[in-house]
């Protein structure tokens, strides 16, 4: 069963970077991920698909702070040089036969 | 500029039906396979639905198999979702969002949703 697995929570402080995690279900260690942000009371936003391979293709206008990378069943999210507006939820999206899946999501909070 | 506006969105009592609509602009709507996602208050994201570009396959999540229909007109660059027999547990913000090309099936492109509440 393909299920992706976030932290529910994660704080950084204003300036300094984060580190989200995205893990994908045993046997699914090869999949691509998509990483959207949803700021308060706005719809989500694609920031960039992550591949096995740790290579990332960012959306329009997404700022070089925010990166992708991966490791084995894992892929990441790095923000660097936090600025007010990242504090968002942050989720992981990816595909199986006939579906789509997301993960519950990450609340990050800038401190 | 890619734009996608749903609408449609309102309060309906449990049991009855509604039918959203997502109207895409800034690109060749034909060209894209699409899909519906919800967001129930206070939680995460939940996929609803899906459709190829010629409507040709469609897919549901199990929780909505039965009483939902997504349908879509490229002549008109609209998505729509019928829904039927709605359940409290289907109070939700609907998105439409459109799938990358050639990047597997991972959605680029999201709207900015309409709200649907089922209560008595």
């Amino acid at each position: 069963q393909l299920v992706l697995t976030q932290s529910p929570s994660a704080s950084a402080s204003l300036g300094a970077s984060v580190k989200l995690t995205c893990t994908l279900s045993s046997g699914h260690s090869n999949y691509a991920i998509a990483w959207h942000q949803q700021q308060p009371e706005k719809g989500p936003r694609y920031l960039m698909k992550v591949t096995s391979d740790g290579s990332h293709t960012k959306g329009d206008g997404i700022p070089d702070r925010f990166s992708g990378s991966s490791s084995g069943a894992e892929r990441y999210l790095t923000i660097s040089s936090l600025q007010s507006e990242d504090e968002a939820d942050y989720y992981c999206q990816t595909w199986g036969t006939g579906f789509r899946v997301f993960g519950g999501g990450t609340k990050l909070t800038v401190l | 500029e890619v734009q996608l506006v749903e609408s449609g969105g309102g309060l309906v009592q449990p049991g009855g039906s509604l039918r959203l609509s997502c109207a895409a602009s800034g690109f060749t709507f034909s060209s894209y396979e699409m899909n519906w996602v919800r967001q129930a208050p206070g939680k995460g994201l939940e996929w609803v639905s899906y459709i190829t570009r010629s409507s040709s396959t469609i897919y549901y999540a199990d929780s909505v198999k039965g009483r939902f229909t997504i349908s879509r007109d490229n002549a008109k660059n609209s998505l729509y979702l019928q829904m039927n027999s709605l359940r409290v547990e289907d109070s939700a913000v609907y998105y439409c969002a459109r799938e990358m090309i050639g990047g597997g099936d991972l959605l680029d492109s999201w709207g900015q949703g309409t709200l649907v509440t089922v209560s008595s």
